[in-house]
């Protein structure tokens, strides 16, 4: 079983949706929760940093921690054609040095 | 804040000859740096850490004689792609951690295609 699991999409959603990005992970030691956007030929961009469990916002991004169900989510409110990219999810035990990364999910918002 | 600047961006190379690939940290101390292949359509493989003044820690499968990496200062990590050959073409990221900020930034990558 990977660490991280994350479903690669692809997701194809019209202009305006709300966007439900989600990995789950199997290391209950998991503790720092990273979201990062990728576009073509670019390197990861870090969106969204989060700490244990909980929700934290940012404008139209929302990321939600469940630890009992080792499931987290992106949520991209009034999604937009820049937002079209890969969505990378990571996570570490102890924000260190190993963190693990889910394969990519790749979104495309349709004018 | 927090940017890592990496060069090239984009390399072509004859096969059997290396390549260095450079990541500085332009506006705080990076004394770890990691390094990442990433293949088309996959996530990102961590290949080594490397960390200031030390020996770089390499992952399991990964040629520490073929990937050297150097990490001469705080601000500057540097992967050479020593001998490569056509199945070393893949896309080189280097990340670091962002300190008190949290998170880790990542160069813009590089694209290596050995011919």
């Amino acid at each position: 079983q990977k660490e991280v699991e994350q479903d690669p999409g692809p997701l194809s959603v019209p202009e305006g949706a709300i966007v439900s990005l989600n990995c789950t992970y199997s290391n209950s030691a998991f503790q720092y929760f990273m979201w990062y956007r990728q576009y073509s030929r670019k390197g990861p961009e870090l969106l969204m940093y989060t700490y244990s469990s909980g929700n934290k916002e940012d404008g139209r991004f929302t990321a939600q921690v469940d630890k009992s169900s080792k499931y987290i989510s992106l949520f991209i409110r009034d999604s937009q054609p820049s937002d079209s990219a890969t969505y990378l999810c990571a996570m570490s035990a102890r924000g260190g040095n190993q963190f693990y990364f889910g394969t990519g999910t790749s979104l495309t918002v349709i004018p | 804040g927090a940017v890592v600047s990496q060069h090239p961006s984009w390399v072509i190379c004859k096969s059997g000859t290396s390549v260095k690939i450079e990541c500085r940290s332009l506006d705080f101390q990076a004394t770890t740096m990691f390094w990442y292949r990433q293949f088309p359509k996959q996530s990102l493989m961590l290949m080594a850490t490397s960390n200031e003044g030390s020996k770089a820690t390499y992952e399991q499968g990964v040629e520490k004689d073929k990937f050297l990496i150097n990490h001469a200062s705080l601000t500057l990590s540097t992967l050479t792609v020593t001998s490569a050959h056509p199945e070393d073409s893949s896309f080189y990221i280097c990340s670091a951690p962002r300190g008190s900020t949290g998170g880790y930034t990542f160069g813009s990558g590089t694209r290596l295609t050995v011919v």
